[in-house]
């Protein structure tokens, strides 16, 4: 079964600082890797994709995720923390093309 | 486009009351989702529709719950006699196919008194 693990339920980080946030998969076969964003209060927005097409992905917001097979990675970077970016990330990995099974999500807190 | 849309989003009921919720997708998506998120967890898969067919149901989906998405398009879901465990947000999701993203609604939050 594939599943994801998101290391660090909390991560803090002050404004302008680099935003790391870690996940790390298991899948029997290459895997499809999304994160997700949930803002307080707002519904879940797709941050970016991997769908085997190139191992550094970026997305929106100046996200970047980079596929590391050899360490079963997929972590999520941003060089600079904005206030904007405080809200709750998910690391999604897609279930044989159906459902979606997410990590329990890392909460970013950003400080100026 | 103008996104995934989900009615009510909030409900309060009481224990033992049924509920039902209604989701319309992204018009030209043929796959339609269902989840459910607690508090400080990830969204939990609970069925999916492919047009008007029910394709997959997780463990999760007992008895008391129901999905019907007639003639592909919006779906409901009702949850019968409900019970304080069933306090959630639900979340649709729709897709346009196999291994694509997944476009999210904003939820129902559903508090069961």
């Amino acid at each position: 079964a594939q599943s994801v693990t998101q290391l660090g339920s909390h991560v803090s980080v002050s404004e302008g600082a680099l935003v790391l946030l870690r996940c790390n998969y298991s899948s029997s076969v290459p895997p499809y890797l999304f994160w997700y964003v949930q803002y307080p209060n707002q519904g879940l927005q797709l941050l970016l994709k991997y769908t085997s097409a190139a191992t550094l992905v970026k997305g929106i917001n100046g996200f970047e995720a980079e596929f590391k097979k050899s360490e079963t990675s997929f972590h999520l970077t941003k060089p600079s923390a904005h206030m904007s970016d405080a809200a709750e990330y998910f690391c999604v990995i897609n279930q044989a093309g159906t459902a979606l099974i997410f990590g329990k999500g890392t909460t970013l807190s950003v400080s100026s | 486009d103008t996104g995934v849309s989900q009615d009510p989003r909030h409900k309060i009921t009481k224990r033992g009351q049924n509920v039902t919720f209604r989701c319309d997708p992204i018009s030209e998506h043929n796959r339609l989702y269902w989840y459910r998120q607690t508090l400080g967890q990830g969204p939990e898969f609970l069925t999916y529709f492919q047009n008007e067919a029910q394709l997959e149901k997780s463990r999760l989906l007992s008895d008391r719950f129901s999905a019907e998405r007639p003639k592909g398009s919006f779906s409901t879901l009702e949850i019968q006699r409900t019970e304080q465990g069933d306090s959630a947000m639900y979340l649709c999701a729709s897709s346009p196919g196999t291994y694509y993203e997944q476009y999210f609604g904003p939820g129902t939050r559903l508090t069961v008194t």
